[in-house]
C-alpha cells in the first residue's frame, strides 16, 4: 500500500549511542517531516524538507541531523542519544500543488527509549 | 499559552452517544486538520479544512474562521472511535513550507 514507511517500530538505546530511523515514502512527496510526541504535549517538528537535498531545522532540532538524498527518503540521525530523546517519533510527508496543500500522511511511528 | 488549545483533554462517552471535540486557535491560518490516533498506533488525517463543513461517514469537522474555532463531531459514537483525537493547524504566512502546530489532543474513550 502506497503510505510512509518507518522503521523501526520499537528501539531501545544506550545513553551515548547513535542511531538512524528510517523513513520512505511512494507518493512522489515534494515535503516531508519529522516529528516527535511526547507525553501531554504536541507533536514538535524536528527537521523538515521542502525536496531532495533541502532540509531545514524545525522547533527541537538538537541531538538530531537529516538527510534527503532522494524524493522517497529522509532518514532521522541521532547522535550520542540522550535520555531526554526517548520519545515517539513520526514521519510525515505532503504535498503542494499551486498552492494547494494535500495529501498529509504520517507513518506508524517509532518509539524510542534511551536508557 | 498554547498556540492551539483543544477541549477537553479527556472524554468518556457511552455508545450511541454524540461527541463534540472543540478546538481553538490563536495564530492566522490557512488550514486546519484534524488527526486521529489510536493508542500505541500511527496517526491517521481525517480532515483538512479551510472553511465550512466536511462529513466522512459518521464523522463531521466544521471550522469558524472568524471566531477561530473549529468542532469534531461523531455522531452515534462506537467503542472503535476509541482514541485520541488531535487538532493541528497550518500557519498563513505564506511561507514555502506546510508545517503543522499541534494541539495535545483529546483521549475519547466510548464505553460499550
Amino acid at each position: 500500500n502506497a503510505g510512509v514507511t518507518q522503521t523501526p517500530k520499537f528501539r531501545i538505546l544506550k545513553i551515548g549511542q547513535s542511531m538512524t530511523l528510517q523513513c520512505a515514502q511512494d507518493m512522489n512527496h515534494n515535503y516531508m517531516y519529522w516529528y516527535r510526541q511526547d507525553p501531554g504535549m504536541g507533536l514538535k517538528l524536528i527537521y523538515y524538507s521542502v525536496g531532495a537535498g533541502i532540509t531545514d531545522k524545525g522547533e527541537v532540532p538538537n541531538g538530531y541531523n537529516v538527510s534527503r538524498s532522494t524524493t522517497e527518503d529522509f532518514p532521522l540521525r541521532l547522535e550520542l542519544a540522550a535520555p531526554s530523546q526517548t520519545s515517539v517519533y513520526f514521519c510525515a510527508s505532503s504535498t503542494r500543488d499551486r498552492g494547494l496543500v494535500y495529501g498529509y500522511t504520517f507513518g506508524s511511528g517509532t518509539r524510542l527509549t534511551v536508557v | 499559552k498554547n498556540e492551539v488549545e483543544q477541549s477537553p483533554q479527556n472524554l468518556t462517552a457511552q455508545e450511541g452517544e454524540f461527541i463534540t471535540i472543540n478546538c481553538s486557535y490563536s495564530v492566522g491560518i490557512s488550514a486546519l486538520h484534524w488527526l486521529q490516533q489510536h493508542p500505541g498506533g500511527g496517526i491517521v488525517s481525517l480532515f483538512m479544512l479551510s472553511s465550512g463543513k466536511k462529513k466522512h461517514g459518521r464523522l463531521i469537522a466544521t471550522i469558524n474562521i472568524q471566531e477561530k474555532h473549529s468542532s469534531l463531531h461523531i455522531t452515534a459514537s462506537h467503542p472503535r472511535d476509541s482514541a485520541v483525537y488531535i487538532c493541528a493547524v497550518r500557519l498563513n504566512y505564506g511561507g514555502a513550507t506546510n508545517k503543522l502546530i499541534f494541539g495535545t489532543g483529546t483521549l475519547l474513550a466510548v464505553q460499550p
